[in-house]
């Protein structure tokens, strides 16, 4: 079946810019995650969704950075003002419910969208 | 808190030689524990998962590893290096509990010499 897939997948923006990054989980799955891939930082959490609620913010870097979730499904990662160190790779995941709310703990990652921030 | 430490960022093996890439892990609750590979310019594809079961988890494309609770490591190991691993590798921990984020480590990046 389709997998997690992400849109753009390549983007460069000027400093100062507004972005926004979307993400489209595989059909059912109700974890949603974002992380950040970066030279210097690695692969970082940055925030998570369970349904449309985001229980876990703790890893956004700053309030210019802002996501959101609709209908259970798709999401919406929005840089403000973008700074030349928002420049990364943005990857989505997502994650089954498993049966009876047990989580099954697997994440599935889409292939990315490279942020260039000039 | 939870984390991961991957020794050597940088690992070279010759093709059909054994690849051994080190994972160390701190979690003060029961973990569950990740092995991804990420080929160049693509995402994040699980080769295995540790989550209690069995200590020794095999994962795909020949990989596996060995869970040691004693030790605090997750190593993966492939008996016979081929051309089409290299690639990164990242460890990663999550808890048992909780949202599950995943914590990863630095990655290593497998250089296979022909």
């Amino acid at each position: 079946g389709a997998g997690v897939s992400q849109s753009p997948s390549n983007k460069v923006t000027e400093k100062g810019k507004d972005v926004e990054l979307r993400c489209d989980p595989i059909s059912g799955h109700t974890a949603l995650y974002w992380y950040r891939q970066s030279l210097g930082q690695g692969l970082e959490f940055l925030i998570y969704f369970q349904g449309n609620s985001a229980p876990d913010k703790s890893g956004l870097p700053s309030d210019r950075f802002s996501a959101e979730r609709t209908g259970g499904s798709v999401s919406t990662l929005t840089i403000q003002r973008t700074q030349q160190e928002d420049s990364a790779v943005y990857l989505c995941a997502s994650r089954p419910p498993g049966l009876a709310g047990v989580s099954t703990d697997t994440q599935y990652f889409g292939p990315g969208t490279r942020l260039t921030v000039l | 808190a939870q984390s991961v430490t991957q020794l050597g960022s940088h690992v070279s093996v010759s093709e059909g030689a054994l690849v051994l890439l080190r994972c160390n892990y701190s979690s003060s609750v029961p973990p569950y524990l990740f092995w991804y590979v990420q080929y160049p310019n693509q995402g994040l594809q699980l080769l295995l998962k540790y989550t209690s079961a069995a200590t020794l988890v095999k994962g795909i494309n020949g990989f596996e590893a060995e869970f040691k609770k004693s030790e605090t490591s997750f190593h993966l190991t492939k008996p016979s290096a081929h051309m089409s691993d290299a690639a990164e590798y990242f460890c990663a921990v999550s808890s048992v509990r909780g949202n599950e984020k995943l914590t990863f480590g630095t990655g290593t990046r497998l250089t296979i010499i022909p």
